[in-house]
C-alpha cells in the first residue's frame, strides 16, 4: 500500500489564491521531508527540505515567502502557494525518509496544479 | 502495476567502476532517469535516457538501456569516495508520475 499520501492529486484555481498541499507519512514518523517541483518536458528539482520542528531549508532561487512550508508534525509536511500565479502552475512532488534513516525516500503521487 | 526495482547496497573500490542496475516493469515508459542523493540532501537529476535509446554516455557516466529486458543501468567510471550516495533510478510515462525505485545506497571505499 501507499506510504506517501499526497493531497490534493490536482488543483486548479484562479490566479491570486493561495494554495495548499499536504504530505503524509502513513507508516512511519518522518524527520525529514522534500519538496520538489516539475516544469513540462524537465525533471524534477529540488525546491526545498521540510525539517520537523524547524525552519525548512530553500534552495537557491526558490522564494521561502512564496512557498510557505510547515512541517508541524512527524507525519505532516504542507506546501502553501501563496498568491498563485499561472507561472506557478507545475506538478509538485514531495517525499519522505523515515526517521533515523537515509533510505528508502518515499515519493507521494504528486500535485498537478494550474492557476488559470 | 507499476515496480521499479534496485539493489540497496554496493561496495565499490576508489577507481574502480560502479554499475548500478535497476529494473522496471512498464514498458511504455518514455523516459528513465538516474539521480543521485548525497547525505542529508534531496534528490539531484544525474542523466535520463529517452526509451527508444540504447545507452548514453555523459562524462564518467554511461547509462545502458536494455528495453526487451526492461533493466536500466548506471556506469560509473572510476568512482571516487565524492560518488558515495545514494542513486534512484525512475521511470516515466508522458502526462503520468514518476515511479522511482528505493535507491541503490554506493559506498566508495578507499
Amino acid at each position: 500500500g501507499a506510504v506517501v499520501s499526497q493531497h490534493p492529486s490536482r488543483v486548479i484555481c484562479k490566479s491570486g489564491t493561495s494554495v495548499k498541499i499536504e504530505c503524509r507519512s502513513l507508516d512511519f514518523q518522518a524527520t525529514t521531508m522534500f519538496w520538489y517541483r516539475q516544469f513540462p518536458k524537465q525533471s524534477l528539482m529540488l525546491m526545498a527540505t521540510s525539517n520537523e520542528g524547524s525552519k525548512a531549508t530553500y534552495e537557491q532561487g526558490v522564494e521561502k515567502d512564496k512557498f510557505l512550508i510547515n512541517h508541524a508534525s512527524l507525519t505532516l509536511s504542507t506546501l502553501t502557494v501563496t498568491s498563485a500565479h499561472p507561472e506557478d502552475s507545475s506538478f509538485y512532488i514531495c517525499s519522505v525518509i523515515e526517521q533515523g534513516k537515509n533510505q528508502p525516500q518515499h515519493f507521494g503521487d504528486g500535485t498537478r496544479l494550474s492557476i488559470l | 502495476g507499476e515496480d521499479v526495482e534496485q539493489s540497496l547496497f554496493l561496495s565499490v573500490r576508489e577507481g574502480d567502476s560502479s554499475v548500478i542496475n535497476c529494473t522496471y516493469t512498464d514498458s511504455s515508459s518514455t523516459y528513465l532517469y538516474w539521480y543521485k542523493q548525497e547525505p542529508g540532501a534531496g534528490l539531484q537529476l544525474l542523466t535520463y535516457i529517452f526509451s527508444n535509446m540504447d545507452m548514453k554516455q555523459d562524462q564518467r557516466l554511461t547509462v545502458l538501456l536494455n528495453k526487451k529486458d526492461k533493466h536500466l543501468s548506471l556506469r560509473i567510471a572510476d568512482t571516487q569516495t565524492g560518488d558515495s550516495a545514494i542513486y534512484f533510478c525512475a521511470e516515466k510515462k508522458y502526462g503520468q508520475n514518476f515511479v522511482f525505485g528505493p535507491g541503490t545506497r554506493l559506498s566508495v571505499l578507499p
